[in-house]
């Protein structure tokens, strides 16, 4: 049972363009939302984050929208970099009792930039 | 550049083997989880430790065992290995949860491949 769904293993985007990376998530529980990137032979780095009281968060040329109702979280790149070309997780985090907050993964999108 | 260290960065071994993995946290992160990512799968959670005792348990097998010392670092222990069990080993740490948002952002490590043969 995925709680976390990246339903596009891949994009492909021009350099310049806007890249939109989505994710789904199923728990109701969940009410904070994180976004890593990673490249080959390295751990997830962190993005951006937003908690289930916001619906936007922005960091730069990185977005994050949260639309609660539908579930659905979507991570905007603009402009996209040929160095943003990474395998991208969405993550999503909630009390699962005891104080623990773990983090349910999607499988990634891997997005590659085209110069 | 984290902050988190893991070693090794890489480890072979055979079937019914037993390997320990090593982690050390953030400086002032209190809570260490580890995941396992296997070829076409996202990141598991395996299990979290907060200061020392162990907080919550994900999809780690009973062969899996972890701990957390005093000076806050873990130890992942592998048994009884199996093809099945090579993966990337993923540690990750938090500050403790504040109270307000009541989650952290966490912070992971470089990741131990584990290979199996």
């Amino acid at each position: 049972d995925q709680q976390v769904k990246q339903n596009s293993p891949s994009l492909s985007v021009q350099e310049g363009r806007i890249s939109i990376l989505n994710c789904d998530y199923t728990n109701s529980m969940f009410d904070y939302f994180l976004w890593y990137k990673k490249y080959p032979a390295e751990g997830p780095t962190f993005l951006i984050s937003i908690s289930s009281i916001k619906d936007k968060n922005e960091d730069g040329r990185f977005t994050v929208f949260l639309n609660k109702s539908a579930k659905h979280l979507s991570l905007h790149i603009v402009p996209s970099q040929p160095g943003d070309s990474a395998v991208y997780f969405c993550a999503a985090s909630g009390n699962s009792g005891a104080g623990s907050y773990q983090l349910t993964f999607g499988k990634g999108t891997k997005l590659s930039v085209i110069p | 550049d984290s902050g988190v260290t893991q070693t090794p960065k890489h480890l072979i071994t055979a079937t019914g083997q037993r390997v320990t993995l090593r982690c050390s946290p953030r400086s002032g992160d209190l809570s260490v989880y580890w995941y396992q990512q296997s070829l076409d799968q996202g990141l598991q959670f395996l299990i979290q430790y907060y200061n020392g005792e162990e907080r919550a348990k994900g999809n780690i097998l009973e062969r899996f065992s972890a701990q957390q010392f005093p000076d806050l670092h873990s130890e992942l222990n592998l048994s009884s290995l199996e093809l099945g069990d090579s993966a990337l080993y993923f540690c990750a740490s938090s500050v403790a949860p504040s109270r307000t948002s009541g989650t952290v952002t966490q912070y992971f490590g470089p990741g131990t491949r584990l290979l199996v043969l």
